[in-house]
């Protein structure tokens, strides 16, 4: 089944204490993305990738790092968590070329909800 | 200003009942494209429809329609028939032509609708 998974679901830490939110594809998909989701304010992109080894900033960046040394893989690292990261984090990926021209190109992980203490 | 403008924070509708929730859109490029995702109690983001800014007719996809409107930038989402499983959070989203690199989704911050018996 073509999917993005994310882990953990739930996660719950302490400020400053460094985490890692995984994110794996297995649609051979070039673009991968990490958005937080607030309430009121929807989904906002933090790190996006391209492709292996290119990864740039969204809108809501810092606090955050990424990496890309596997085209399946894009883990969202937050080295010193603190209390305005609490949130809901979204991993998706699509396909470079947009094909069909349709819009399911996008897929999303089930998402990974972070509280920090 | 905000780019997607979605003017209902919450709506209800009796079952088996059309909905239409509303979006609106803000963009000086020619080329975009507009979504709408599904986000059950659950959590995850249910893709629903897709319309692409050079489309002549509107999309549709089973129950779902999306009335798009280019000249008043509107795209609304219009549920036909709707069921108690409709009830969830939803988010209409565009991606900018001119940004086909970072390929950003931008959200509208949702509208709960709940389909009441």
């Amino acid at each position: 089944e073509a999917q993005v998974t994310q882990n953990p679901r739930y996660l719950i830490t302490v400020t400053g204490k460094k985490l890692t939110v995984t994110c794996s594809q297995n649609m051979n998909h070039e673009y991968m993305s990490w958005y937080r989701q607030d309430p009121g304010l929807g989904l906002r992109q933090i790190y996006y990738s391209m492709n292996v080894e290119v990864t740039d900033k969204g809108d809501v960046p810092e606090g955050y790092k990424v990496s890309r040394k596997e085209k399946r893989n894009f883990p969202l690292i937050l080295e010193s968590p603190s209390p305005n990261q609490t949130s809901l984090y979204f991993c998706a990926s699509s396909r470079h070329q947009e094909g069909s021209g349709r819009g399911d190109g996008y897929t999303f992980g089930s998402g990974t909800r972070l509280t920090v203490v | 200003a905000q780019k997607i403008t979605q003017t209902q924070p919450g709506m209800f509708v009796q079952e088996k009942e059309a909905v239409t929730l509303d979006c609106t859109y803000d963009t000086s490029d020619q080329s975009y494209g507009l979504f709408w995702y599904k986000q059950p109690s659950s959590g995850e983001m249910i893709f629903l429809i897709y319309q692409g800014s050079y489309d002549e007719q509107n999309a549709t996809e089973g129950r779902y329609s999306l009335n798009f409107q280019k000249a008043r930038k509107s795209a609304n989402l219009v549920i036909s028939a709707s069921q108690l499983g409709d009830s969830a959070m939803y988010f209409c989203a565009m991606r900018e032509g001119r940004d086909t690199g970072r390929r950003a989704l931008t959200f509208g911050s949702g509208t709960r609708l709940q389909v009441q018996p």
